[in-house]
């Protein structure tokens, strides 16, 4: 059982530009949950999905970040014109279906540079 | 709204030393508590995961307690070595609502240690 896999492992944007990160969770996990680590800063939680659904958002910013978790595919947590304030490592975790008082899995992040 | 707080901020030890790594926790309605350990530009390692009815976790030379009473975690690590070094995270959840599941993170405690 492959675990949470993430990628790309490193993406290197221009300020402007999109970015898109990718996240696929462990089989047979349905809630996905996307944290940011910004440099010299704790981990932040983003944003909370399950298959097809926003369940919280709350630590997401209010401009530029989107976040989505398809039926079929990856989860994307998506970043539009970024800004040199957005280069962080971005952790994905995911859990199994149901109030689960399991483990968080993490992915291995994407670290995001902008110039 | 669960806020979590770990120290030290850093520790630097000598090579086979004993050592304790402190988190408190604000909301004490949680029904775990996980300690991850992370290496520097790497991702998230899941060291120890204690379930609100358990009172202490082992595994190899770590051991984790949990006093929800008191809002307090432990992290023991015996024997130190080397390869012990990184930086250490304690994560709460969030047990309700909406947010459910919701990792909050403290700062993290930097361990060094040396030959």
């Amino acid at each position: 059982n492959a675990g949470v896999m993430q990628n790309p492992r490193h993406l290197v944007r221009r300020r402007g530009q999109e970015a898109r990160l990718r996240c696929s969770p462990m089989k047979g996990h349905s809630h996905v949950y996307w944290y940011r680590q910004l440099p010299e800063e704790g981990l932040k939680f983003m944003v909370y999905l399950q298959k097809e659904n926003i369940i919280d958002e709350s630590g997401m910013p209010k401009e530029r970040f989107s976040a989505e978790f398809p039926k079929e595919g990856p989860s994307i947590l998506r970043i539009q014109q970024v800004v040199r304030g957005d280069s962080a490592a971005y952790f994905c975790a995911s859990s199994p279906p149901g109030e689960s008082t399991d483990t968080q899995y993490f992915g291995p992040g994407t670290r995001l540079t902008v110039l | 709204k669960q806020e979590v707080t770990q120290i030290p901020a850093a520790l630097s030890v000598p090579e086979g030393e004993n050592l304790v790594l402190n988190c408190s926790f604000t909301d004490s309605a949680i029904y775990n508590l996980q300690w991850f350990r992370q290496d520097p530009g790497k991702g998230l390692t899941s060291l120890l995961l204690i379930q609100s009815s358990q009172r202490e976790q082992t595994s190899g030379r770590l051991n984790a307690s949990l006093d929800k009473s008191s809002g307090r975690s432990t992290l023991y690590i015996a024997a130190s070595q080397p390869g012990d070094s990184a930086t250490y995270l304690c994560a709460a959840p969030n047990a309700g609502g909406t947010s459910y599941g919701k990792l909050t993170f403290g700062q993290g405690t930097i361990l060094t240690v040396h030959p």
